[in-house]
């Protein structure tokens, strides 16, 4: 089954402890890209990488870094996280071009104390 | 820059009515693809639609159906004797390619509840 999936689907952590969220794909897809979810402001790109060792910024890249080591994992990494990074994430892939598609994991919903 | 405007922010209507969502949309693009998503309270992000920016016609699933109007800018979506298991966020989405960031622009999202 053409799937992305993303672990852990939840996540509770402390200040400044870093954690990884791992997104892995198995469509070989070249283009993979992670969002943050937030009340009000829906989802917002964090990186995005259009093949192995590119990636680049989105939207709201601080506080973030992304490695494209492999075609079907991106990881999110978060070195020191703060509160404000409370947030239901989700890695999404695609063939690339609107048209295809996107395919989205299940989430992780992260909590920082 | 591109942007999805959903201006309803919540919607509560009772089983068995009909409702339409709306999405207004901003691009400078010609070429664009639409996206519906649904968010039950589970969590994930459920794909509804996708319509390219040269195909205006309207579609139908089951209860479900989309009107896209280039004129307006504008992609809305009605559900057709509404149901409980409706009861989501809705998130409409625009789709840009941009120096090879294959990125979506989200709206704000709609919140609908059924009420039994």
């Amino acid at each position: 089954e053409a799937q992305v999936t993303q672990n852990p689907r939840y996540l509770i952590t402390v200040t400044g402890k870093k954690l990884t969220v791992t997104c892995s794909q198995n469509m070989n897809h070249e283009y993979m890209s992670w969002y943050r979810q937030d009340p009000g402001l829906g989802l917002r790109q964090i990186y995005y990488s259009m093949n192995v060792e590119v990636t680049d910024k989105g939207d709201v890249p601080e506080g973030y870094k992304v490695s494209r080591k492999e075609k079907r994992n991106f990881p999110l990494i978060l070195e020191s996280p703060s509160p404000n990074q409370t947030s239901l994430y989700f890695c999404a892939s695609t063939e690339g071009t609107g048209g295809s598609g996107y395919t989205f994991g299940s989430g992780t919903r992260l909590t920082v104390v | 820059a591109q942007k999805v405007t959903q201006a309803q922010t919540e919607i509560s209507v009772v089983e068995k009515e009909d409702v339409t969502l709306d999405c207004v949309y901003e691009t400078r693009d010609t070429t664009y693809y639409l996206f519906w998503y649904k968010q039950p309270p589970s969590g994930e992000l459920v794909f509804l639609i996708r319509r390219n920016s040269f195909d205006e016609q309207n579609e139908i699933s089951g209860r479900y159906s989309w009107n896209f109007q280039k004129s307006t800018s504008s992609f809305n979506f009605t559900i057709t004797a509404s149901q409980v298991v409706d009861s989501a966020v809705y998130f409409c989405a625009l789709s840009e390619t941009n120096f090879g960031n294959e990125k979506l622009t989200f709206g704000t999202g709609t919140r609908l509840t059924i009420i039994p």
